[in-house]
């Protein structure tokens, strides 16, 4: 149980176009999804926690007009880059929990290379 | 501000050492601890988690962790490594306070030669 699932795993785009992320839980309704990035050889760093039918909390740093999540429903949320630059390329990865439980799960993680 | 420090950028090993890897984190109030590993080409996975009770955790593949709450530490133990261990691991740590974010440490490279 607890499967996070995202995608796509490997996305590659030009600068300037935008692209979408897909988070989804599998067997479970997740209250709260997170968005991390990670580098190369680095930590995770939040960006931004998503509440089901909420506007998400962005980290300090992160532009939300840059960086578009919509959390729609229990099982699904999004994470747009809007007009993608080569310092977006990195690993984006989701998480997710529900209300009451002490843990995230996580999802496998998305490649951005944007060109 | 709250933070996780990981000692060990990188450790190598050979198979059937010891291990242990450090991690101590900056906050005064109640935490839930987690150790998570990262195989090459994957994802996150939980090792193991400490929220309360015995401070000596037990996690899978043969690792276990103390919480050490007067030196603020969560170190990641295992007797001895297998190749199969080689991977990138994380200890995290979530202040357990209304909006409590879960915080990375910077993560340790374990690379274990056969």
């Amino acid at each position: 149980g607890a499967v996070v699932s995202q995608h796509p795993s490997r996305v590659i785009c030009k600068s300037g176009t935008s692209v979408k992320i897909e988070c989804r839980s599998l067997d479970f309704q997740a209250t709260t999804m997170f968005w991390y990035r990670q580098f190369p050889k680095q930590s995770l760093m939040l960006m931004a926690t998503s509440n089901e039918g909420s506007k998400a909390t962005y980290e300090q740093g992160v532009e939300k007009d840059k960086f578009l999540i919509n959390h729609a429903s229990l099982t699904l949320s999004t994470l747009t880059v809007t007009s993608a630059h080569p310092e977006d390329s990195s690993f984006y990865i989701c998480s997710a929990s529900v209300v009451g439980y002490n843990e995230q799960f996580f999802g496998p993680g998305t490649r951005l290379t944007v060109l | 501000a709250q933070s996780v420090s990981q000692h060990n950028h990188h450790v190598i090993l050979s198979e059937a050492a010891s291990l242990e890897l450090g991690c101590n984190y900056s906050y005064g109030g109640t935490v839930n601890l987690f150790w998570y590993v990262q195989y090459p080409g994957q994802h996150l996975q939980l090792l193991l988690k400490y929220f309360s009770g015995d401070p000596l955790v037990k996690g899978i593949k043969g690792f276990e962790a103390e919480f050490i709450k007067s030196k603020f530490s969560f170190n990641l133990r295992k007797p001895s490594v297998q190749w199969s261990d080689t991977a990138e691991y994380f200890c995290a740590v979530n202040p357990v306070t209304p909006g409590g974010k879960l915080i990375f440490g910077q993560g340790t490279e374990l690379s274990v030669k056969p």
